[in-house]
This record gives C-alpha cells, sequence and structure tokens, in this order.
C-alpha cells in the first residue's frame, strides 16, 4: 500500500535560510508524488509533482524537490526562505489505482526575521 | 477560470445534529473528492466520485455520512448525526480523469461540533 511519511511535524528558519522539508514513501510500484501547500484558511495549491520524469523537480515559488529512489524519498527544498512562504506543507503520493491522493501529516514552516 | 467552490465556509452544530456541505467543481471536471482534514493531521479521502458514480467509498463511515453528485456536476456531503470528532475542515477537490493531472483543492468548510 502507498503512504508518505513527513520528518517533523513543525520546522523553523530564519528569513534567507535554507528551506529543508522531508518526506520518506512507501510504494509497491513506481510512485507518482506530490508537494502541497495549505495557507491559512486557504485550500491545498500543488507547489510540484514526480510522475518518473527527472529526478529533480522544479515547483512554484522557488521550491524543487529530488526524488531518490535508494532513499526512498523526495524532500522539498528552497535556497532562501521568505516571510511568506510559512504555511503548512503536505506530501502526497497517488494511490496504487492512480486515481486518489495520499497525504502525509504535513510538516507547518516558520519564518523568522 | 473559476476554482473549486464550497460553502458554507463556517459551520458550527451541536452534537446529534445533521449538516449539510455543498460543492462545485471546475467545469469539465469529471472526478470529484470529498476530504476531511482533522486538525494536525493531513487529509483523509472520505469518497471518490467519476461523473456521478462512486468510484471508492471505502472510508466514508456509512453510517452517519453520506454524499451524493447529481448530474455528475455538483455535489454534497451530509451528516447525521454529528459526532463531536467530526469537528475539522471538509476539503472538496476536482480534476480531470486523465491520470497525473492537478487536483484543485477548494477552501474547504470548517466544521465545529460542540
Amino acid at each position: 500500500a502507498q503512504s508518505v511519511t513527513q520528518l517533523g511535524s513543525h520546522v523553523s528558519v530564519s528569513e534567507g535560510a535554507l528551506v529543508l522539508l522531508r518526506c520518506n514513501y512507501s510504494s509497491s510500484v513506481p510512485p507518482y508524488l506530490f508537494w502541497y501547500v495549505q495557507y491559512p484558511n486557504q485550500g491545498l495549491q500543488l507547489l510540484l509533482k514526480y510522475t518518473s520524469a527527472a529526478t529533480l523537480v522544479k515547483g512554484i515559488n522557488g521550491f524543487e524537490a529530488e526524488f531518490k529512489k535508494s532513499e526512498t524519498s523526495f524532500h522539498l527544498t528552497k535556497p532562501s526562505a521568505h516571510m511568506s512562504d510559512a504555511a503548512e506543507y503536505f506530501c502526497a503520493v497517488l494511490n496504487q489505482a492512480g486515481t486518489a491522493l495520499i497525504f502525509g501529516k504535513g510538516t507547518t514552516l516558520s519564518v523568522s526575521s | 477560470e473559476a476554482g473549486v467552490a464550497q460553502s458554507p465556509r463556517y459551520k458550527i452544530i451541536e452534537k446529534r445534529q445533521s449538516v449539510a456541505f455543498w460543492c462545485n467543481p471546475i467545469s469539465g471536471h469529471a472526478t470529484l473528492y470529498w476530504y476531511q482534514q482533522i486538525l494536525g493531521q493531513g487529509p483523509k479521502l472520505l469518497i471518490q466520485f467519476q461523473n456521478n458514480g462512486v468510484v471508492d467509498d471505502s472510508q466514508l463511515p456509512k453510517d452517519r455520512f453520506s454524499a451524493e453528485r447529481l448530474k455528475g456536476v455538483d455535489s454534497t456531503l451530509k451528516i447525521q448525526p454529528a459526532k463531536l470528532e467530526d469537528s475539522a475542515v471538509y476539503l472538496c477537490a476536482s480534476r480531470l480523469t486523465v491520470m497525473n493531472t492537478e487536483a484543485f483543492f477548494g477552501q474547504g468548510t470548517r466544521l465545529t461540533v460542540v
């Protein structure tokens, strides 16, 4: 069965610092992986997705993620954090049938000035 | 392009009362999802529709939850009777039927059961 595990429920960084949000997956088939962001009182917005093309995926707002099969990881990074990046971030994997998303528990990113 | 619309945005009810949520997906999107997001957790799939047919409702508590999608467009999710543990944000999402395309989420309905 497909699942994702997000390591760290809360990450705090200073403005301008590197952002690293960790996600490990478990999948019985080649996975399709996603990162979503949720701002307060808003729905989820897609940041980026991995669909077995390039292993380094670039998304919106300067975020990128690297698919590492050997480590079963899909960590999200951004070189320099902005205050506006403060939000909840969810890693997700497409279920085995390819019909719906399975989400991790989320990581709250705080950015201080 | 209009996004996924949900109403109401907020709802407070007493336990054992009933409540209904409404979702209007993006025009042309055949697939519609309802997710439940409990505070501090990731969204959990409740039910998936393909047009007006149910694809997956394995995680829907059918003794109290029901959902329908008449005419393959709008959808309603109902809870009757509500329990305290139903307090959550209910997210609606829609997607084209082609695999790997993005799912678009509405802003959600925040339900508080007191």
